[in-house]
Parts: structure tokens; sequence; C-alpha cells
């Protein structure tokens, strides 16, 4: 079965603390993307990568890290920098020529204790 | 001005009956266009993509773009109570790889 995994599906956080999201996809996609959703809004984009040890900052990336040391896995890191991480974090994958549909994962929803 | 736009709802439509749900977007250079379905909790599902000037048909699903006028539109015939969800509008952001999303218009359809 071909598709886009994210773990964990909750995930909680405590104040001054690091949490990575995990994604992993089968699809052979090069592209990958993070999305963040709050209630009431659409998405937003945080980090992508386009290829394999690349990757870019989106429209909100200041609190976050990401890394692509495989083709397969796009983890994110949300920092204690990021002072209102409590949202739905989506991940998503894309074939990687550009303006072509992108795919999602069934998300992560993070709250802070 | 935001970069999608999308009427705010939430519609409420009887069975049986056709949702039209609008949006507008500012970058001329935008070159793809997609409609995606999320149900309460879940993640978006892709419903329709359209890329050219014109009408696509894909079941009870019609997307319709007009470029001059930078508005894309999906009608739902037969609304089905399955048919109730949220519907994003994402537009491609000139010739790379993000995409912009609409907030969302929420269609509700009535037994």
């Amino acid at each position: 079965d071909g598709g886009i995994t994210q773990s964990p599906k909750y995930l909680f956080r405590k104040e001054g603390q690091n949490v990575t999201l995990s994604c992993e996809q089968n699809l052979n996609h090069d592209a990958m993307y993070w999305y963040r959703q709050d209630p009431g809004q659409g998405l937003r984009l945080i980090y992508y990568s386009q290829i394999v040890n690349d990757f870019q900052k989106g429209d909100i990336a200041e609190g976050y890290s990401v890394s692509r040391e495989k083709k397969e896995s796009f983890p994110l890191t949300v920092t204690s920098a990021q002072k209102n991480p409590t949202a739905f974090y989506l991940c998503a994958s894309s074939i990687g020529q550009g303006q072509e549909t992108q795919y999602f994962g069934p998300g992560t929803r993070l709250l802070v204790l | 001005q935001k970069e999608v736009e999308q009427n705010s709802g939430p519609l409420s439509v009887p069975e049986g009956a056709i949702a039209s749900l609008n949006c507008t977007y500012s970058d001329r250079g935008s070159q793809s266009f997609f409609w995606y379905r999320q149900y309460s909790g879940k993640s978006p599902e892709l419903i329709m993509s359209i890329y050219s000037n014109g009408d696509k048909e894909d079941g009870r699903f019609t997307a319709q773009l007009n470029k001059a006028s930078q508005y894309v539109s999906l009608l739902i015939r037969d609304s089905q109570p399955s048919d109730s969800a949220t519907y994003l509008c994402a537009v491609n952001r000139g010739l790379g790889y993000k995409l912009s999303f609409g907030a969302g218009t929420t269609v509700t359809v009535r037994a």
C-alpha cells in the first residue's frame, strides 16, 4: 500500500520541550511539505523540500526545524521557540516537478500541557 | 488581500441539490488549481485538479476555472450527506512548488 504515514497521531508538549513529528512516504515522491492548520484557517506552509538534503523555509518557519536525509522521510521538530504550537500538523508529498498535486498524510495533533 | 479567498459559509443544502463553492485568487501567474475535501478531524483529500480555463467534470463534481477573472469554482451535483465536509481551494504560486490555501467552506447536506 503506497501512502504517507505520520506519527504520532497525538502529541503532548511541555513548556520548553522540543518535540519531533515523523513523516514517511513510500510513493517515491521527491518533494515533501509540512503545513500547520489552526481552527477555521487554511493550511500554512512551514517548510518544504524538493530533493534529498535540501529544504526551504515556508511562510511560518520560525520555531520549527526539519531535515531531509532520506527521500522517504521528512521529520519536523517543533522547538521551544515556537510559542503557540497547538495545531494540526499535516505532511504532504508530490512527484517533484512543480505545480502538481500534493497528497496528505493523516496528520498529527499537537497539544501543549 | 488574501492570496486565496473562499465564500465563508457555512453552506447548507438539501440532499439532492447542487452545492456551489467559489474561490478567488490574487496571483495572476498561478497555473494549477485544486479542490480538497476535509472531513472533521481528518486530513485533506484531493477532489479535483484543474489547469485550463473551462469546466472539468468528475462524477458529481465539476470544477470551473476562469483565469481572466481569477476565480475557480466547484459544483457538487446531487449532494449527499457524505458530502458534508469542509472544502479547501488551493492555488499554486506561480510556477513553483508552493500552494496557497483558502480558509475553506464548510458544507452541510441535510437529509
